[in-house]
């Protein structure tokens, strides 16, 4: 099982400041066909996880450009230039290079 | 794309439950797909999963033997049967649609479906 290691575990940040989670995993998440297969999703109070990137880096439609993803192998990062009311909630990362799914433990990230 | 889960509800300890999952606006049949839950106040947790055409089947181990995954294409449906519940298998269960290519712009998620097993 591949395990997915986040940090850290909970954030408290200044509405239109930055922000950075970090996600490590216990093997390469770099495919043969070059992809690392790396989701990171947003969990609202009450709502099922929201997909923000994929493949890594691609943000998914409707995302705003404030977040943006980064990272290959083993050490992948979730960038938000300037934290707005609208983002608080428990941020995951996922890999995708296994079948059986493994997910980081959780961001909570709450506004100062 | 829409992704519907359905069948949730109160079962009682060694009981049995049947959710299912319906997908609407793609090529049904060309995506594998995912079971996953929450406990409350839990983080996320891999189920299990059927391929594309039904034939292949994947479990975690806490449900292997108990759960059975299958689809069926040609009403855009995935099934999953649950038997012998525990109490830990109280969660939230989620469908999701594999996409970790990005064909469709990633794995689509549904609003999930609360199961509870209680006495």
């Amino acid at each position: 099982e591949i395990v997915m290691t986040q940090s850290p575990l909970s954030l408290s940040v200044t509405p239109g400041e930055p922000a950075s989670i970090s996600c490590r995993s216990s093997q390469s998440l770099r495919h043969l066909n070059g992809r690392n297969y790396v989701d990171w999703y947003l969990q609202k109070p009450g709502q099922s996880p929201q997909l923000l990137i994929y493949l890594a880096s691609s943000r998914a439609s409707g995302v705003p450009d404030r977040f943006s993803g980064s990272g290959s192998g083993t050490y992948f990062t979730l960038k938000i230039t300037r934290v707005e009311a609208e983002d608080v909630g428990v941020y995951y990362c996922m890999q995708g290079e296994e079948t059986r799914r493994t997910f980081g433990q959780g961001t909570k990230v709450e506004i100062k | 794309v829409q992704v519907l889960e359905s069948g949730g509800g109160l079962a009682r300890p060694g009981g049995s439950l049947r959710l299912s999952c319906t997908a609407s606006r793609l090529t049904f049949n060309k995506f594998a797909v995912i079971w996953m839950r929450q406990a409350p106040g839990k983080g996320l947790e891999w189920v299990s999963a059927i391929g594309d055409s039904g034939r292949t089947t994947y479990y975690a181990d806490s449900v292997k033997g108990r759960y059975t995954i299958s689809r069926d294409n040609s009403r855009n449906t995935v099934y999953l049967q649950m038997g012998s519940l525990r109490a830990e298998d109280t969660a939230i269960y989620y469908c999701v649609i594999d996409d970790r290519g990005g064909t469709i712009g990633g794995h689509r998620w549904g609003q999930g479906t609360l199961v509870t097993v209680s006495s």
